[in-house]
């Protein structure tokens, strides 16, 4: 059935280190895929999008190209702040349910200054 | 535009008690879900609609009850508190079929 699994965390970084989550999912056809970032105390937000395959997403310094052949969209940013410091979830859009969006079960991340 | 909002923020219910968990948006967003967000598992769908009037059970159902009596408001109702419905509870919406849900602040229920 339709599922999403990330990388594990809690993940601890300091300032300025290079981050990647890894992100793969089982889904029928080509669903758009999502990462939503959820700040302390906060609701999700968007934090990119990518609707077909090769499509990369970017916002605010973080990436996620859509890989097809290997069923992942992992997410990476070059150099972190301590205001990323959230958890992050990947997520993709299903064709069942209204479109409902199957999420994986986030991984949360720190980064100390 | 205020997009999701969610009443109470918090709410503490003893076994057996009823309660309305409210939602609306002022984005005139056709459809709109409850999730439920446990430790470990990510978030998980109990009820959607995709318009006033229309309302469908997501995977998560038992014990929850939804009605969509108009565009803005989609209330989530618990019958019967039972602590495994212990979470925290985020209303979404999204305009036509598919694309960005927004999310309104969650609300974090503990029921004892």
């Amino acid at each position: 059935g339709d599922s999403v699994t990330q990388m594990e965390g809690p993940v601890t970084l300091s300032e300025e280190a290079f981050l990647t989550i890894n992100c793969t999912y089982t889904a029928t056809g080509y669903p758009s895929l999502f990462w939503y970032v959820q700040y302390p105390g906060e609701g999700l937000q968007l934090l990119l999008k990518a609707t077909k395959a090769d499509d990369k997403g970017s916002n605010k310094g973080f990436e996620a190209t859509y890989r097809k052949e290997t069923t992942s969209f992992h997410l990476e940013k070059g150099s972190v702040q301590v205001s990323d410091s959230a958890v992050y979830f990947c997520a993709f859009e299903s064709y069942n349910q209204g479109g409902k969006l199957i999420f994986g079960q986030g991984t949360e991340l720190s980064v100390k200054p | 535009n205020a997009g999701v909002t969610q009443t109470p923020k918090f709410q503490v219910l003893k076994t057996g008690q009823s309660m309305t968990l409210q939602c609306a948006q002022d984005m005139n967003h056709e459809y709109m879900s409850w999730y439920r967000q446990d430790p470990g598992m990510g978030l998980r769908l109990i009820h959607y609609s995709v318009g006033a009037g229309i309302t469908d059970q997501g995977e998560v159902p038992n014990g929850y009850n939804v009605s969509r009596s108009t565009t803005e408001d989609f209330p989530l109702r618990l019958l019967s508190a039972a602590p495994s419905q212990t979470s925290v509870y985020f209303c979404a919406s999204r305009t036509g079929t598919s694309g960005e849900q927004y999310f309104g602040p969650g609300t974090r229920l503990t029921v004892t």
